[in-house]
Parts: structure tokens; C-alpha cells; sequence
């Protein structure tokens, strides 16, 4: 079973801090990786997708993969009280059809 | 712009009952999912359908099955509702590739 591996948190920072998120998975031929933001009782919500090893920035998220080390990770810089959510790390299979969750880490940003 | 469209938002079951949730999507894509999420957890994909006319398991199929209707529609049916069936249920779609899925807002499944 393909399995996506998140640290379920909380994770406490203050405001204005970087707050690091990461995310392993067993899937060596996966290929494509999405971090997704949830609220409380809301639906989850695309933050970020990344492709290819390295770095994508935008605005203050930072996704970091590395397929070596089977390792995804979400950086947030100047971390906002409004940043206050879970967020859950996908993982799409090599076929491209299964897109498997890791169990989210939840953020809490204090002022 | 509706995007995907799930109904009912919340659903009180008796145990044994069945039903069916709804979903529909207006964005041509070809792949749709069917997940829940228990409390404090991740989602778990209980069936998808990569395109029209194809479903396949994921994770989580027992006690429940599904069907492609047309592009725009995938149900999920439970026969005979269970208490460990009472979750949050989400339907997502995407185009395909490496594209990003995209989510209704959820139904909120009660057994008793």
C-alpha cells in the first residue's frame, strides 16, 4: 500500500516565523506532489504543486522536493495567525490516477 | 462557476439504510474521487474513476460502491449504512496529467 507520511502536529509558531511542514512517501515512481490547505470544517484547497526536484516558490510558500530522499516539505515564511489550518500533503501514483493524502499536520500560528 | 457540486451537504442514516451521495462537476474533467475523513485524519480514497467508464478501489472500498454516470457524474452508494461509515465524505476531480484535484464542499454522513 502506497502510504504518505505527514507529522500530525500541532505544530506552534509565532507570528512572523517560518513554519517547515513535511511529507515522506513510499512511492518511488510517484510524480507529482500538492500541498493543500484545510479549515475547520471547510474543503481542502490547492496551495502548491511540484514536479521536479528542487524549489518553487510563491509568495510566502516555498514547496522543496526531493525524490531521492522521498521527501516533500512546504516552507511559510511570515506566518500569518490566518495560517492556522491543517495541511495535508497528495501524492500522485505513477499511472496518474490514484492521488493519495498523508493524514495532515495541523498549524497554529500564535500572535 | 460551480466547480464540483455535492448533495446532500448532511445526511442523518439509521443503521442498515442506504443511500446515495451525489457528484457532479462542471470543469470536463475526466478523472473523479470519492474520499473521506474521519476526525484528526487525512483523507482515504475510497473509490476513483480515472475516466467515463472506468472505476477502479482505493483504499477504503467496503461497504460502498460507485458510479460513472457520464463525464460530468460519479455516486457513491453505501446499501447498508454502518456507524463506522459516519465521516465527512469528499468528491474531487481533475483533468488528468499532473494536474491538481479540486473538491466539493463535503457531505457530513451521520449512522446511528
Amino acid at each position: 500500500q502506497k502510504e504518505v507520511e505527514q507529522n500530525s502536529g500541532p505544530l506552534s509558531v509565532p507570528e512572523g516565523a517560518i513554519a517547515s511542514l513535511n511529507c515522506t512517501y513510499s512511492d518511488r515512481g510517484s510524480q507529482s506532489f500538492f500541498w493543500y490547505r484545510q479549515y475547520s470544517g471547510k474543503s481542502p484547497e490547492l496551495i502548491m504543486s511540484i514536479y521536479s526536484n528542487g524549489d518553487k516558490e510563491d509568495g510566502r510558500f516555498t514547496a522543496q522536493l526531493n525524490k531521492a530522499s522521498q521527501y516533500v516539505s512546504l516552507l511559510i515564511r511570515d506566518s500569518q495567525p490566518s495560517d492556522s489550518a491543517t495541511y495535508l500533503c497528495a501524492v500522485r501514483d505513477n499511472a496518474g490516477n490514484m492521488l493519495t493524502f498523508g493524514g495532515g499536520t495541523r498549524l497554529m500560528v500564535k500572535p | 462557476n460551480a466547480g464540483v457540486t455535492q448533495t446532500p451537504k448532511f445526511q442523518v442514516l439509521k443503521t442498515g439504510q442506504s443511500m446515495t451521495l451525489q457528484c457532479a462537476q462542471d470543469m470536463n474533467h475526466n478523472s473523479m474521487y470519492w474520499y473521506r475523513q474521519d476526525p484528526g485524519m487525512g483523507l482515504r480514497l475510497i473509490y476513483y474513476s480515472a475516466s467515463e467508464g472506468t472505476t477502479d478501489k482505493g483504499e477504503v472500498p467496503n461497504g460502498y460502491n460507485v458510479s460513472r454516470l457520464n463525464k460530468r457524474e460519479f455516486s457513491l452508494r453505501l446499501e447498508s449504512a454502518a456507524p463506522s461509515q459516519t465521516s465527512v465524505y469528499f468528491c474531487a476531480s481533475r483533468s488528468g496529467g499532473g494536474t491538481e484535484a479540486f473538491f466539493g464542499q463535503g457531505t457530513r454522513l451521520t449512522v446511528v
